[in-house]
């Protein structure tokens, strides 16, 4: 078992560039979540997504967008980056939106210069 | 929305130590969550909580559910056990993954 995969691992864009992170959930696994986590910070909850729509949002702009897959992989697109966007882009999988037990991927890390 | 603050926020000590770090939320939850951060992002739930006591290994996680705060502790530190831990708590009456609120961490240095 793969576990949580993400891609790439690590990220350097332009400011007011757009970017698409991916996340490929652990094996079984439906519903897949997003965090940001800024250096020195705890994660933030970005959305989550089940059955392909987004189940439930943070207090994230629109400029944070998601997808799902029938596959149940997901992306996390950003656009118009801001330097404040450069953190470490967690996704995380669990087994139903009913399961609160996630599993981590290893993070991506986006850098905005 | 749920504030979750951690303590200490650094802690330094020797290897064979016991260590507790410390998590305190403000409202209600239906489940807490441990997690271990090791340098490079990677994060491993270690515990999931609702109630009581749980038990891996060195290391033991409580939570009182009146008192809203919960405690990490490790037996006889290791070296190896040098991350970050965060504690994260999902708030509602239960049903649904929601998303969780997370503490700042607590970054745990073990000294040989």
């Amino acid at each position: 078992d793969a576990g949580v995969t993400q891609s790439p691992t690590h990220l350097i864009k332009t400011r007011g560039q757009q970017v698409t992170l991916r996340c490929s959930p652990k094996s079984g696994h439906d519903t897949v979540s997003w965090y940001q986590q800024a250096l020195g910070q705890g994660p933030q909850f970005i959305f989550q997504y089940y059955e392909e729509e987004e189940r439930q949002r943070g207090n994230f702009p629109d400029r944070f967008s998601g997808h799902q897959f029938p596959n149940y992989s997901s992306e996390l697109n950003v656009n118009a980056l801001l330097l404040g966007d450069s953190a470490l882009y967690l996704c995380a999988s669990s087994h139903s939106h009913l399961e609160v037990w996630q599993y981590f991927g290893p993070g991506t890390r986006l850098t905005v210069t | 929305k749920n504030e979750v603050e951690q303590s200490p926020q650094n802690l330094t000590a020797q290897e064979g130590e016991f260590i507790t770090i410390n998590c305190s939320y403000s409202v209600g939850i239906s489940a807490l969550h441990w997690l271990q951060q090791h340098p490079g992002g990677g994060i491993v739930s270690l515990f999931m909580l609702s109630s009581g006591k749980k038990k891996h290994g060195r290391l033991i996680a409580t939570i009182n559910i009146q008192e809203k705060h919960s405690s990490l502790h490790i037996t006889a530190s290791h070296p190896r056990d040098s991350a970050v831990y965060i504690c994260a708590v999902r708030s509602g009456s239960g049903g649904g993954a929601d998303g969780l609120t997370f503490g700042k961490g607590t970054h745990l240095i073990i000294q040989p």
